[in-house]
């Protein structure tokens, strides 16, 4: 089983819809939970963090975290075509130091 | 503030041959990381330098692949000798001196090594 679980996709929306990407995770003491971008060959960059159950607004990006359900997304509000990119989970454990453990990414595209 | 940065961005050598990779983390960070993507998987962790020593490096595929950080600024990986299952892209990553459940890590652009 993978630490980490998302749908590859493609995951196509229309401009200025909502983009929900999803994350499960297997390991229950997980405690730190992150949204990276990636654009095709550039650096993953921080999207946002969220470490408690619940809901986490920045701009146009919302967190949820369900801790009892092993669940994180990342919705994106009025989507852009800027979106477009690859969107990573990560999550670091209770008992495995700093180390980040990655799902495979979901591609969105988001159409014009 | 500059990110992290890494280099070269790509490298194509044959199997057999050294290859050294470096990593220049941001400025202050103790905390630097190594991971490797390798095609059609997850990005996977390599391992972790607080300023210059290793606090784990249980990532580490074998002992071909050597990493290190003197004086605690950047750091290097070397592949020796590179097989053709060491092909994928690496990435480093560094983040501050906070407590581990907040830590953040930013990431370079990754190098693309490929093993002929």
């Amino acid at each position: 089983q993978k630490e980490v679980e998302q749908n590859s996709g493609p995951l196509s929306v229309p401009e200025g819809a909502i983009a929900s990407l999803n994350c499960t995770y297997s390991d229950r003491g997980s405690q730190s939970f992150f949204w990276y971008r990636q654009y095709s060959g550039k650096s993953p960059e921080l999207i946002m963090s969220i470490y408690s159950n619940g809901d986490k607004e920045d701009g146009r990006f919302t967190a949820q975290l369900n801790k009892a359900s092993q669940y994180v997304s990342l919705l994106i509000r009025d989507s852009q075509p800027s979106d477009s990119a690859t969107y990573l989970c990560a999550v670091r454990r209770w008992n495995t130091g700093n180390q980040f453990y990655f799902g495979t990414g979901t591609s969105l595209t988001v159409i014009p | 503030e500059a990110g992290v940065t890494q280099f070269p961005s790509h490298s194509v050598i044959e199997k057999g041959q050294t290859v050294t990779l470096r990593c220049d983390p941001i400025s202050g960070h103790d905390n630097l990381y190594w991971y490797r993507r390798v095609m059609g998987k997850e990005i996977k962790f390599l391992l972790h330098f607080v300023k210059e020593s290793k606090q784990d490096e249980s990532g580490m595929p074998n002992n071909r692949f050597l990493a290190e950080r003197t004086g605690g600024t950047y750091s290097t990986l070397k592949v020796q000798p590179a097989e053709l299952e060491d092909s994928g892209v690496y990435f480093c990553a560094s983040s501050r001196p906070m407590g581990a459940r907040t830590d953040t890590q930013y990431f370079g652009p990754g190098t693309r090594l490929t093993v002929l």
